[in-house]
């Protein structure tokens, strides 16, 4: 999974108490994102990191909030957990030899919020 | 209309099989196509990667973009049971990081020995 570590890889939460995902890259690739996967809606980015401290939203960012204080960690908050948010959880990086375009996955965390 | 649509699937085919798998787009805005592989419980990995329309060839596996149509395809010749997994397309406007990267809904393909 090219140098990417995601924890934890599961975990069952109750409804509004805290989560933190954390991605772990030891590739020194500038992008970082965050996706989540669902039946029936495919992949679809949360938010994205394009160096420390440098944030975005993506398309489906309500209800969670990122942190990148150092090349090599991303961090995913969602700050009360909904059971809207039950899904797996993947981190992607990019930006090494083969270009900011080839997006590289990690592994997923499992997530279920009851 | 959804930007891509991907075939819903399952799809179950014997082994040695050709494969076609396809994605269509509404956003004539794209120019970069991808089609990605997830094995179960497992990340998605890049498996093809094509700009301009016409065919790309890698070992078994064929990726053919028809702009014009806005239509892609992959291809799979002599289908394995190792290929046995989802399949997704995705694609982008532009190149960079910023360019914000759109999935199909994904195909489960499964071939049987």
């Amino acid at each position: 999974d090219a140098g990417i570590t995601q924890s934890p890889r599961h975990k069952v939460t109750e409804t509004g108490t805290p989560v933190t995902l954390r991605c772990h890259q030891t590739e020194n690739h500038r992008y970082m994102y965050w996706y989540r996967q669902d039946p029936g809606h495919g992949l679809r980015l949360i938010h994205y990191s394009y160096g420390v401290k440098d944030t975005d939203k993506g398309e489906v960012s309500d209800g969670y909030s990122v942190s990148r204080s150092k090349t090599e960690d991303f961090l995913l908050t969602l700050e009360s957990a909904t059971s809207s948010q039950t899904s797996v959880y993947f981190c992607a990086i990019s930006g090494g030899l083969a270009g900011p375009d080839t997006q590289y996955f990690g592994p997923g965390t499992r997530l279920t919020v009851l | 209309q959804k930007e891509v649509e991907q075939d819903p699937g399952p799809l179950s085919v014997p082994e040695g099989a050709i494969v076609s798998l396809n994605c269509t787009y509404s956003n004539s805005a794209f120019q970069y196509f991808m089609w990605y592989r997830q094995y179960s419980r497992k990340g998605p990995e890049l498996l093809m990667y094509t700009y301009s329309s016409g065919n790309k060839e890698d070992g078994r596996f064929t990726a053919q973009v028809d702009k014009s149509s806005k239509y892609i395809s992959l291809f799979i010749r002599d289908s394995q049971p190792s290929d046995s997994a989802t399949y997704l397309c995705a694609m982008r406007e532009n190149t960079g990081a910023n360019s914000k990267l759109t999935f199909g809904k994904g195909i489960t393909l499964s071939v049987r020995p």
